[in-house]
């Protein structure tokens, strides 16, 4: 059974970097696109980035300026980075897999069907 | 950007009552619509996919359908578990975004 083991910081400081890593445990890592998703305490839920096995990265443009999402496909894992972090960065961070409805694994037209148990990072 | 709209964003109903959640899109989603439940303190966990298919061990008292711009979720008979906070998302365009959430709470 597939499973998303994710870990990092929890606490950090103003201008600090964010940074968490994700494992995928018991499942292929190519064919899927990896994503992370972050929940603000009570509120919903805001799609942060995303890459693949090969590397091809997309990130929410409000953000675009300070994540980097990496991949080491040696390791099955991905990494998220988010520098010059402010109080409004405040949330639980999830790791999520997406599913693509295409023959080919895309970034859109699917669903997230497994994810992390979520990290809260606390600025 | 899709801007997602869900209503309403909360509810309060009784264990076996019919309940139904609706999603707008701001533009055209096609049927790339996805409904997903959280739990408090848990990640969220997709139901349906696609507006209308089930994912695979979702109870089918959840069903999904729509098109276009207009969603619904419909829980056929609430139960004890299913009082949670549900969410839509589209992944037609970029962003992918998601509804503001429905709090289904017990009346």
């Amino acid at each position: 059974q597939v499973q998303l083991q994710q870990w990092g910081a929890g606490l950090l400081k103003p201008s600090e970097t964010l940074s968490l890593t994700c494992g995928v445990h018991g499942g292929s890592f190519s064919g899927y696109y990896w994503k992370w998703i972050r929940q603000p305490p009570g509120k919903g839920l805001e799609w942060i980035g995303e890459i693949n096995h090969s590397g091809s990265t997309t990130y929410n443009a409000s953000l675009k300026s300070r994540v980097t999402i990496s991949v080491d496909t040696s390791k099955n894992e991905f990494s998220l980075r988010l520098r010059s972090v402010t109080a409004a960065d405040t949330a639980v961070y999830y790791c999520a897999r997406f599913t693509s409805l295409k023959a080919v694994a895309t970034s859109l037209w699917g669903y997230l069907d497994l994810w992390g148990r979520g990290t809260l990072v606390t600025v | 950007d899709i801007q997602m709209t869900q209503s309403p964003s909360s509810l309060s109903a009784s264990v076996g009552d019919r309940v139904t959640i609706t999603c707008r899109a701001s533009q055209s989603v096609s049927t790339y619509l996805n409904w997903y439940q959280q739990k408090p303190g848990e990640a969220p966990k997709v139901l349906i996919y696609a507006a209308l298919d089930l994912q695979s061990g979702v109870p089918s008292k959840f069903s999904g359908s729509g098109s276009e711009t207009d969603f619904t979720l419909t829980i056929s008979s609430l139960q004890p578990e299913d009082f949670a906070t549900y969410y839509c998302q589209q992944t037609y365009s970029f962003p992918p975004t998601f509804g503001q959430g429905t709090k289904v709470e017990i009346k």
